[in-house]
């Protein structure tokens, strides 16, 4: 099973600065991996997949990098309806698909 | 408009049973592979099961296999998940998730529910 691993747990920035968010896989997944945004008591909700890829709706200010075992999620520009929990997933080795533990985007 | 809507869920003994259920509308159903997708109050994501398009092709998680079962109606576009020997550890929110092709694969959850709680405790 691969084991992902985010950071920082907690992230404060304030609104209008960027925010760089990480995940490191513990083997290889190439670029199979997605972002997801959790806001509270809310379903998680889809912004990121194949590494780099925005879905349908996702503003440009959300983008994706990475491969391998190394990805990075950066919001460029902080809005209020950004500060939330993000979370990464891989589908590379699967079954089990994998997420990581979160990383909290607060307000600074 | 695309909807998931889960429901089924509540407070059961450990060691009982419970159904829960995922309604669709909104997209060809019998398109898109499925999933149960699971949350521990104030924790992180842990996938549970999937299931294909024609329900032919199913998967686990080996924390749920023996215990749990998938299957899918598409002539009511709906997903079921049959949870057996429930454990205290089986507290989660519940949430269904459509998958962007029709196999099990190296995919992505395009579409989530707004989830339903399952509490296993004496």
């Amino acid at each position: 099973e691969i084991v992902m691993t985010q950071s920082p747990a907690t992230l404060s920035v304030s609104p209008g600065e960027r925010a760089t968010l990480s995940c490191r896989a513990s083997q290889p997944v190439f670029t199979s991996l997605a972002w997801y945004q959790q806001r509270p008591g809310q379903a998680p909700r889809l912004l990121i997949y194949d590494s780099s890829t925005r879905a349908t709706g996702i503003p440009a200010r959300f983008s994706g990098s990475g491969s391998g075992t190394e990805f990075t999620l950066t919001i460029s520009s902080l809005q209020s309806e950004d500060f939330a929990v993000y979370y990464c997933q891989q589908y590379h080795n699967w079954p089990p698909y994998t997420f990581g533990q979160g990383t909290r985007l607060e307000i600074k | 408009e695309l909807q998931l809507g889960e429901s089924g869920g509540g407070l059961v003994q450990p060691g009982r049973s419970l159904r829960l259920s995922c309604e669709a509308s909104g997209l060809n159903f019998d398109h898109y592979a499925m999933h149960w997708v699971r949350q521990a109050p104030g924790k992180g994501l842990e996938w549970v099961s999937g299931i294909s398009s024609d329900g032919r092709t199913v998967a686990y998680a080996d924390s749920v296999k023996g215990r749990f079962t998938i299957s899918r109606d598409n002539a009511i576009n709906s997903l079921s998940l049959q949870m057996d020997s429930l454990r205290i550890e089986d507290t989660a929110f519940y949430y269904c998730a459509k998958d962007r092709i029709r196999f099990l694969g190296p995919n992505w959850f395009d579409s989530w529910g707004q989830g339903t709680l399952v509490a296993v405790s004496s």
